[in-house]
């Protein structure tokens, strides 16, 4: 047990339909992240919040929307994705943040496996 | 550009030490982490190190050069569990986490 949830763990969706992504933290953090992982490709940060307030986007396209309702819940809403945006989404959280990267060690959840086909 | 290399792929044996090397460029240091992810799960922590030299953890070490850019995981006592990708990451000087793709290690009986 990490700490960190997410749900699913395994999603196929088409590339008009609309889902929604969950990460939550049990581990008192005050920044939560979302990631994606490719095969043989270093992680690709995608959204940093810290406090819920988003402190980066790294020009991520607007088929993805992020949201942090609280400290302890991330979301990640997906809608008219393309295939090539099958991969592991992967959720962390940290203590804080320093600058965009984490102040510390990161805690990890065992990510969602997504396929859009 | 900033880039993180790490090799690819590495065997060992079971029993036998190991060591994964991390070379980075980028844009200032502000330190290096290393995690390992078993397939199919997260990755979890395993160190960080922000001043030279070396750390050591259990059967795990790590090593930090920073006028080389240069740091190394030592797996010792290798065992089956350890087979796994081992993931090198740098904070750089705007506190930027830059991941390297890791490297998938093979523990042969």
């Amino acid at each position: 047990e990490t700490g960190v949830t997410q749900t699913p763990r395994h999603l196929v969706m088409g590339m008009t339909n609309k889902k929604s992504l969950k990460c939550e933290q049990h581990l008192g953090h005050n920044a939560m992240y979302w990631y994606k992982q490719s095969a043989k490709k270093p992680l690709e940060l995608m959204f940093v919040y810290s406090l819920e307030e988003r402190v980066e986007n790294n020009s991520v396209p607007s088929r993805f929307s992020p949201e942090c309702p609280n400290s302890s819940h991330l979301f990640l809403h997906l809608h008219t994705l393309q295939p090539e945006d099958s991969a592991l989404y992967l959720c962390a959280s940290s203590r804080g943040t320093s600058g965009t990267g984490p102040s510390d060690e990161q805690f990890f959840g065992p990510g969602t496996r997504l396929t859009v086909l | 550009g900033q880039n993180i290399d790490q090799p690819t792929e590495m065997t060992a044996t079971e029993g036998a030490i190991v060591q994964i090397n991390c070379t980075y460029q980028t844009s200032g240091f502000n330190g290096l982490f290393w995690y390992q992810q078993h397939a199919g799960e997260a990755p979890t922590f395993l160190s960080y190190n922000v001043l030279d030299g070396l750390e050591e953890k259990g059967r795990f070490s790590s090593f930090l050069s920073r006028s080389k850019g240069y740091s190394y995981l030592l797996l010792k006592e290798l065992q089956m569990k350890d087979s796994a990708s081992y993931l090198c990451a740098v904070l750089d000087s705007n506190y930027q986490l830059i991941w390297g793709a890791g490297t998938k290690l093979i523990i042969k009986p």
